[in-house]
């Protein structure tokens, strides 16, 4: 998608070994999310940032760390990574403002496989 | 936020309009209604929102009763590629959207 990048799209790790999933924009947006999709679970949001340094948690967090040390780039990361975060993670972005509402411009995603 | 309900999954012929109904029926008056869409593999992509009022864009009309207790979204001329999981979301224009399971539409030639 244009403005929004996810690196790696493909990973094949092994439980216990830690993962970063980056997801880097160029449009200079405030906002960036984290969201995992599983089947039968619709897309579920892990943590969201609304600024450098700024991050809070969304619904499913545990097991999972984020880091914005600059506006372009949002950093998850599982520490040990376990069976139950295999998944498709997409990363997300939304501007300050538009006309009030809250439009996200999602990612490829990032398919990640725990062995 | 409010809950949607919205069918499992519908089916449309092609060139016909594709009428997807959301029931949001605890919407709260300062909440927008949104419609994404999921083609697979792919990152949901947004299709359209609305307050109050209907609205139009390149790709869908959205419907709004005037309760706002539901809405449908329009696609006027279904097309193959229009097969996908379309996802109807309420929201205060907070910083989260919640994604259900969405409708599984069908285009079928």
């Amino acid at each position: 998608d244009a403005g929004i990048t996810q690196s790696p799209r493909h990973k094949v790790t092994e439980t216990g070994t830690p993962v970063t999933l980056r997801c880097h924009q160029t449009e200079n947006h405030r906002y960036m999310y984290w969201y995992r999709q599983d089947p039968g679970h619709g897309l579920r949001l892990i943590h969201y940032s609304y600024g450098v340094k700024d991050t809070d948690k969304g619904e499913v967090s545990d097991g999972y760390s984020v880091s914005r040390s600059k506006t372009e780039d949002f950093l998850l990361t599982l520490e040990s990574a376990t069976s139950s975060q295999t998944s498709v993670y997409f990363c997300a972005i939304t501007p300050t403002a538009h006309s009030g509402a809250n439009v996200l411009t999602f990612g490829a995603g990032s398919r990640l496989t725990v062995l | 936020d409010a809950k949607t309900t919205q069918p499992t999954s519908m089916d449309c012929a092609e060139g016909r309009a594709a009428n997807l109904p959301c029931n949001h029926s605890t919407i709260s008056g300062n909440e927008y209604v949104y419609w994404y869409r999921q083609i697979h593999s792919q990152g949901p992509q947004y299709i359209i929102h609305g307050l109050k009022n209907n609205e139009t864009n390149e790709m869908a009309s959205l419907i709004i009763t005037e309760d706002r207790k539901s809405s449908t979204l329009i696609l006027p001329h279904a097309t193959l590629r229009d097969t996908a999981v379309y996802y109807c979301i309420v929201d205060n224009a907070g910083n989260m959207l919640t994604f259900g399971g969405g409708t599984r539409l069908m285009v079928k030639p």
